[in-house]
């Protein structure tokens, strides 16, 4: 089955800095790849997906980026800000002919400081 | 649609009682899905349902836990008897047809003394 691994577990930035978080998944037939912000006390809620036919998605200050040769997908968050900080996780799924699990990453903790 | 609903929010119980928490999925997504995060594990899928039918319940951690879906909008994740190692945020989601998205309900916290 899919595995998921994401990296660093946490990161600290100053505001205006820019972050990375990393994903590795094993499933080379997962093609849909979203990430999810998950703030304290909250439930987890989608911020940008990303399907195998693209390699680049941006939305504002956020990015993601994938590379199914290498099985690694990045989110990458532009001019970051205190209310950035929250815990985003990375997730896997095959979403074509038929709909598979979807497997998240361990998460990481993102801590922007003012 | 009012989003996942989930109850109770908050259970406290006694290791060796029952507990039931509960589900309603948004209308019209076909796929429903029990994970539980901890601090340890983070979030773990336990099972999930696709037109109220099982489809994988390998996540399930041991026999004292079951699910159902008796219809398309309500669903049951059931430990009897409950340990303090269940003690988690259990989350309910389900999964909008169209786009892939899952929605997540706002979480039972389950505490088991």
């Amino acid at each position: 089955g899919e595995n998921v691994e994401q990296h660093p577990s946490t990161l600290s930035v100053q505001e205006g800095d820019s972050a990375v978080i990393k994903c590795t998944y094993s499933d080379s037939a997962s093609n849909y790849f979203p990430w999810y912000k998950q703030e304290l006390g909250k439930r987890p809620q989608l911020i940008i997906d990303i399907r195998s036919n693209v390699g680049e998605k941006k939305d504002q200050r956020i990015a993601v980026t994938l590379n199914k040769t290498a099985k690694h997908f990045s989110l990458h968050i532009t001019e970051t800000q205190p209310e950035d900080s929250a815990v985003y996780f990375c997730a896997a799924s095959k979403v074509s002919g038929g709909y598979n699990k979807l497997i998240f990453g361990a998460g990481t903790r993102l801590a922007v400081h003012p | 649609d009012a989003g996942v609903i989930q109850s109770p929010r908050h259970e406290v119980t006694e290791m060796g009682q029952e507990v039931t928490l509960r589900c309603k999925p948004i209308s019209g997504h076909d796929y429903l899905f029990w994970y539980r995060q901890t601090m340890m594990r983070g979030l773990e899928l336990l099972i999930y349902f696709n037109n109220n039918v099982p489809i994988d319940d390998s996540g399930m951690p041991e026999d004292r836990f079951s699910a159902k879906m008796p219809n398309a909008s309500f669903s049951t994740l059931k430990i009897q008897p409950s340990e303090p190692r269940d003690s988690a945020v259990y989350f309910c989601a389900s999964r909008d047809t169209n786009t892939g998205e899952l929605f997540f309900g706002e979480g039972s916290r389950l505490t088991v003394l």
